[in-house]
């Protein structure tokens, strides 16, 4: 069975500090990871997208993947309050088109 | 770019009765669309998969006879939940791609809430 797996939290951070968020998951083969953001109410927001093995930035956000370990994870840097949220890793396995979702970790950016 | 809107936002309706769910891809075709249910601080779950012009694909446990998809066009998708119950209650999302690849990218529009009394 096809699963992704995070920590549902609360992680609590002190606003400025850096978040990192942390997914494995269990299909070797898969290819695409997504980090969306989900507050309350509303629906998920695409943050970004990473294929490769290695580091992508975008902005105050960095997406971390290691094929090898089968983790994906998401750093923020320079927490804001805004920040507070959930967010939601999402794997494509194999040549599927849709997304299997993790539970999504819940992010608290204190004062 | 990449806008997906949702029609209605709410929708309150009597045990019994159908419910009509839009989806719209606003400024890109979307070849695959995706609906899915949030029940309250759970996770989602993907209902079924949509791709234009064919029946949808339906999960495991998703009532194809209940739960009514039709993809009419590259920017279209409705949902219809017929005879409603207060089951059925929850936040319908829908998503859409452009082509449905593995490296594709799914956006979602802004939900439905329904609540059936």
């Amino acid at each position: 069975q096809k699963e992704v797996e995070q920590n549902s939290g609360p992680l609590s951070v002190p606003e400025g500090a850096i978040a990192s968020l942390n997914c494995t998951y269990s299909d070797r083969g898969s290819q695409s990871f997504f980090w969306y953001r989900q507050y309350s109410g509303k629906s998920p927001e695409l943050i970004m997208f990473i294929y490769s093995n290695g580091d992508k930035e975008d902005g105050r956000f960095t997406a971390q993947l290691n094929k090898a370990s089968q983790y994906v994870s998401l750093l923020i840097r320079d927490s804001q309050p805004s920040d507070s949220a959930t967010y939601l890793c999402a794997v494509k396995f194999g040549t599927a088109s849709k997304l299997t979702f993790g539970t999504g970790t819940r992010l608290q950016v204190t004062l | 770019g990449a806008v997906v809107s949702q029609h209605p936002s709410r929708v309150i309706c009597k045990s019994g009765t159908s419910v009509k769910i839009e989806c719209r891809s606003l400024d890109f075709q979307a070849t695959t669309m995706f609906w899915y249910r949030q029940f309250p601080k759970q996770s989602l779950m993907l209902m079924a998969t949509s791709n234009e012009g064919s029946k949808a694909t339906y999960e495991q446990g998703v009532e194809k006879d209940k739960f009514l998809i039709n993809h009419a066009s590259l920017t279209l998708s409705t949902l219809t939940v017929t005879s409603a119950h207060p089951e059925d209650s929850s936040f319908y999302i829908c998503s859409a791609a452009t082509s449905g690849g593995s490296t594709d990218t799914q956006y979602f529009g802004p939900g439905t809430r329904l609540t059936v009394l």
